[in-house]
């Protein structure tokens, strides 16, 4: 079974600063992973997919994740902070077969 | 142009009513899917429909019907509304069955009183 957890449910940041939100899966097979961002009052849109092409995910707006099977972990990072990245943040595995498994998410606060 | 869109976008209603939301796509989409986002921001698949055809049925109760006249619309009917089904419920399409990538729409607020 599939399943996923996200460390900390809340993540400061003040603009400027690296982001990095943690993200550790569990699989029986090789994992598709993804991260998803949710501005509030809004649907989730895709940040970006691993499916086991590069290890290194570049995604939308300045995100990119790295997948590291040794540690089960497919981590979100940005180097550089923006107040509109202020928004929750979903990392999700499937394993095929429609199955999509949310972690309980992340909400990024960014301060001035 | 709303790729995945949802009405209503509020509902609010009393316990014991019935109610339903409305899903379409424009995506040309195979595959669509209702999930349930808790108070906790928790979100859990609760259907799956691919070309019409269930695929996926979450332990869900039964008071729960999907139903899909067609690839691009899966609506979701309720019964007999309780206040734990209170959430927010997003639909959402994939081209595929598989790992494709979901679209989500705007989510519909559910409040039960």
């Amino acid at each position: 079974a599939q399943s996923v957890t996200q460390l900390g449910s809340h993540v400061s940041v003040s603009e400027g600063a690296l982001v990095l939100l943690r993200c550790n899966y569990s699989s029986s097979v090789p994992p598709y992973l993804f991260w998803y961002v949710q501005y509030p009052n809004q649907g989730l849109q895709l940040l970006l997919k691993y499916t086991s092409a590069a290890t290194l995910v570049k995604g939308i707006n300045g995100f990119e994740a790295e997948f590291k099977k040794s540690e089960t972990s497919f981590h979100l990072t940005k180097p550089s902070a923006h107040m509109s990245d202020a928004a929750e943040y979903f990392c999700a595995v499937s394993e095929g077969y429609s199955t999509l498994t949310f972690g309980k998410g992340t909400m990024l606060l960014v301060s001035p | 142009d709303t790729a995945v869109s949802q009405t209503p976008k509020y509902l609010v209603t009393q316990m014991g009513n019935d109610k339903s939301i409305k899903c379409e796509q424009n995506l040309g989409h195979d595959t669509m899917y209702w999930y349930k986002q808790d108070s906790k921001k928790f979100l859990k698949i609760m259907f799956s429909y691919n070309n019409k055809e269930l695929i996926i049925n979450e332990t869900v109760p039964n008071r729960f019907s999907p139903k899909s006249p067609d690839k691009a619309h899966l609506n979701l009917h309720i019964n007999s509304l309780e206040l734990g089904d209170s959430a927010v419920y997003f639909c959402a399409s994939s081209r595929g069955r598989d790992t494709d990538t979901q679209y989500f729409g705007p989510g519909t607020r559910l409040t039960v009183l």
